[in-house]
Formats: structure tokens, sequence, C-alpha cells
């Protein structure tokens, strides 16, 4: 069956590190990976898009690798602040011949705390 | 300032009854989305809509109704079908389907 994992143990990190969240999945072929933030009782927030025939995609302090051969994407958040503290949720897209259906599918997110 | 707004922010429901959640975006994107969050869990797809007086049925359409008679509006209905509404419910729309997704704040649905 599909499936997307992420840790669903939260991640503990010290201010100014870096934090490197999961995002594997299985039974998948994703034509791209997002990656977004979500904050307690909001709505996600989109933070980087990766296409398969791409490793690595950099924004200001994030980055996100893609490895189709490994079926794993991996975010990094380099030094790292209280204010990045939130849940990060992967999600994978990809396009079904059979129904012609293009959808995205999450992950169940991954809890970051930065502590000061 | 473009965005979505979904409304009413809480929503309670009576047994046997039908309700309807609102969301509106003013992006002047093609697709919007309807998600179901349940607590320590992703987001799982309702329905979505490509296109005005179109839409598909996604993972968990059962229970649900959706229309979406203007660009900027997607509605969607919770029957009295749906046994298990209580969730955190999230609409989003992009500018075409493949695009990254831009989220309300959602409607958070309990059972009186």
């Amino acid at each position: 069956s599909q499936k997307i994992e992420q840790n669903s143990e939260a991640l503990n990190i010290q201010e100014g590190k870096t934090a490197t969240l999961t995002c594997n999945y299985t039974n998948y072929s994703p034509a791209y990976l997002q990656w977004y933030r979500q904050d307690p009782g909001r709505g996600p927030v989109f933070l980087l898009l990766i296409r398969e025939n791409e490793k690595e995609k950099r924004k200001e302090r994030l980055k996100v690798t893609f490895d189709t051969t490994l079926k794993q994407s991996l975010f990094h958040i380099t030094a790292s602040q209280p204010a990045d503290s939130a849940t990060y949720l992967c999600a994978l897209g990809e396009f079904t011949w059979d129904t012609g259906r293009r959808a995205l599918t999450f992950g169940s997110g991954t809890r970051l705390q930065v502590q000061p | 300032d473009g965005g979505i707004t979904q409304s009413p922010k809480y929503l309670f429901r009576k047994e046997g009854q039908n309700v309807t959640l609102s969301c509106e975006q003013n992006l002047n994107h093609d697709a919007m989305y309807w998600y179901r969050q349940d607590p320590g869990q992703g987001l799982r797809l309702i329905y979505y809509s490509q296109i005005v007086n179109d839409f598909q049925k996604g993972d968990i359409a059962e229970g649900y109704s959706v229309s979406r008679e203007k660009k900027e509006s997607f509605p969607l209905t919770v029957t009295s079908a749906q046994k298990n509404p209580t969730a955190f419910y999230l609409c989003a729309s992009s500018d075409r389907v493949s695009q990254p997704q831009h989220f309300g704040d959602g409607t958070r649905l309990s059972i009186l």
C-alpha cells in the first residue's frame, strides 16, 4: 500500500543548530514534493517545492533534497530559531494515469521544537 | 491582501443535521480543495475542483458534498451521512493543481 512516513516524535534541538526532518515514501512515483509549515490551529503555509528531476532546492535558511532512488526527502533548517518551532508537513504530488487525477498526498508531519 | 477566508471558525452540528462550511478566495486561482485533518494525522483530501462547475472526489468524499458555481467560492456541506464529522476542515486553492497551495485558517467542527 502507499505510505508517506514522517517521524511522529517531536524533534527537539538547540537554537542555532541545524534541524533535519525526514519524509520517506513507498509505492509512490511522485512528480514533485512540497514542504509546508503548520502552526497550531492554523492552516499550512507553503515553504518549498522540488521536482523529481531536481536534487536540491534552497530558500534562505531552508534546504530540501529529493532522492527518488532512496524514496526520501530531507528538509533542513540551518541556524534554527525558536520561531521555527512548528509542525512541518511533506506532500507528494503525482499524476495518476487511470483517472487523470493530479493530487497532493500529505504526510502526518513532524513537530519541531527549537529551544532558546 | 489576497487570501482564503474560511467561516465560521467553530461550528457545532446536531445529530441528523447538514452543515455548510464556507470557503472564499480572492487569489484568482482556478483550483480549490477541501481537506480534513484529525489530531496527529495528515491532511486527507475530501473534494477538489480544477475549474468552475467541475469537481472530483478525493479519498474520503463519502458523507460530503460540494459545489463550484463561482471561481472564488467552494462551499463544503457535511451531511448527516457523515457519521464521524468532528475534525478540523481546511480549504485551499492553487493556480493549477500541481502548484503550491494556499490555505485558509480552517473550521473546527464538533458534534453537539
